[in-house]
């Protein structure tokens, strides 16, 4: 059983599309991210939802707008493509403070803008 | 704020012998540290962690890394490298706090290119 999964793997759109990116995890945990990791493999966090309330934006665009269902789901959708959009988009979640803040990583989404 | 700083964009070595990716972090208050791998085209696997106690840390696959507090550093070694061990290994901090708004930073990534 796959404990974070993102859907899809792979994913080729034009410029100016809006597309998403589906995340779930059945591990029970409380916390989970959107990370962007660039052409250069730099990973750095984009959201962070605890409990569905957003916590951490890290200034990122307002065309990505997260959206958590409930605590086991949180996707990622993307207005008006642009280029620079190109990259490996990862979903994780963490469990509670006692299970060591480890953090949990999908499988990633390669999103490629034409 | 947090930093991690990977010293080696890329590291070649022959198989079997025994190899050294270096990580160290700046932070104001205790952490957590990770070593992360990723194979091609694939996802973040976690290869070890360090939360507390020993400061000798084994993960999977034969690795393991010791935790310098003094040096804040965090290097990973395995004795001898296979042709399977080729990936980018990302080394990760994250604040001991560990609340609602922790978060991991990662350094910039090595990439093991083992070689027959």
């Amino acid at each position: 059983d796959t404990a974070v999964s993102q859907t899809p793997k792979y994913l080729v759109t034009q410029m100016g599309n809006d597309k998403s990116i589906k995340c779930e995890q059945n591990l029970g945990h409380d916390t989970m991210y959107w990370y962007k990791q660039d052409s250069k493999k730099f990973l750095k966090i984009m959201f962070s939802y605890n409990n569905k309330e957003l916590i951490i934006n890290e200034t990122v665009p307002n065309r990505f707008s997260p959206k958590s269902p409930d605590k086991a789901h949180l996707n990622l959708h993307i207005n008006s493509l642009e280029l620079g959009d190109s990259a490996v988009y990862f979903c994780a979640s963490k469990g509670q403070a006692y299970s060591g803040n480890t953090i949990y990583f999908g499988e990633g989404s390669w999103l490629t803008v034409v | 704020a947090q930093s991690v700083t990977q010293l080696d964009s890329q590291v070649p070595v022959f198989e079997e012998a025994p190899v050294e990716l270096r990580c160290n972090y700046s932070s104001s208050v205790s952490v957590y540290l990770f070593w992360y791998v990723q194979y091609p085209n694939q996802g973040l696997q976690l290869l070890l962690k360090y939360l507390s106690g020993s400061t000798l840390v084994k993960g999977i696959n034969g690795f393991e890394a010791e935790f310098n507090k003094s040096q804040t550093s965090f290097h990973l070694r395995k004795p001898s490298v296979h042709i399977s061990d080729t990936a980018e290994y990302f080394c990760a901090v994250s604040e001991f706090d560990g609340g609602a708004t922790n978060k991991l930073i990662f350094g910039t990534g090595t990439l093991l290119a083992v070689q027959p």
